[in-house]
């Protein structure tokens, strides 16, 4: 399958400072790329769709003042979470879209990168 | 976007094969489904995607009744590795790109 990757793995950072999150598809061109949150023992939860060339869309209750997205090329977007404070502390993961068109149909997968260990102190 | 119902656990033994079943009953015409497995600290890992019958691949095969409204996944032989979380999806394919929303999961546990 395709590859996405994320930098950095881990980051602990003090409370105030902003922090980048970098998400890559290395093998394939993503023009969608999904943003998630998952805290301990809990399922993922969607925060934004990050399309190539224009403007994130948020879920509903997240801030996208303090979650800045950026998706510059169609292989990178990038996730700023500025003014960290403790309660941002989470693990962060990205998917990208591989999709392409077929003879026999549209094929669409969403791979996932490792994801990004947030501690804020 | 079709809301998917899974157990929340499911305990196995190694070699035995394991059979998860997700119902989507509100599936849309143009859904399709995907497994997703999930080790604890790490990103969700594609397993297997389908849309009607079956599909089968190198770790796992996908059972899709014809009126499409559950799936079950079928690991063969499963061994401690296999002990994990796993996701059943549903989610549009087109051109503008659909986010796929996640459920609580399936937590496998196998023992030896």
């Amino acid at each position: 399958g395709a590859v996405v990757s994320q930098h950095p793995s881990r980051v602990i950072c003090k409370s105030g400072t902003s922090v980048k999150i970098e998400c890559r598809s290395l093998d394939f061109q993503a023009t969608t790329m999904f943003w998630y949150r998952q805290f301990p023992k809990q399922s993922l939860m969607l925060m934004a769709t990050s399309n190539e060339g224009s403007k994130a869309t948020y879920e509903q209750g997240v801030e996208k003042d303090k979650f800045l997205i950026n998706h510059a090329s169609l292989t990178l977007s990038t996730l700023t979470v500025t003014s960290a404070h403790p309660e941002d502390s989470s693990f962060y993961i990205c998917s990208a879209r591989d999709y392409r068109r077929g003879t026999s149909g549209d094929q669409e997968t969403q791979y996932f990168g490792p994801g990004t260990r947030l501690l804020v102190l | 976007l079709a809301k998917t119902t899974q157990p929340i656990s499911m305990d196995s033994y190694e070699g035995q094969e394991v059979n998860i079943t997700c119902s989507h009953n509100n599936i849309a015409t143009n859904d399709y489904i995907t497994w997703y497995q999930q080790f604890p600290s790490q990103g969700p890992r594609f397993i297997i995607q389908g849309y009607k019958t079956k599909v089968t691949n190198e770790v796992a095969s996908l059972f899709i009744p014809a009126d499409r409204k559950s799936s079950t996944l079928s690991l063969p032989r499963v061994s401690l590795s296999d002990t994990a979380v796993y996701y059943c999806l549903v989610g549009v394919h087109n051109q503008a790109g659909t986010a796929l929303i996640f459920g609580k999961g399936t937590t496998l546990s196998v023992s030896s």
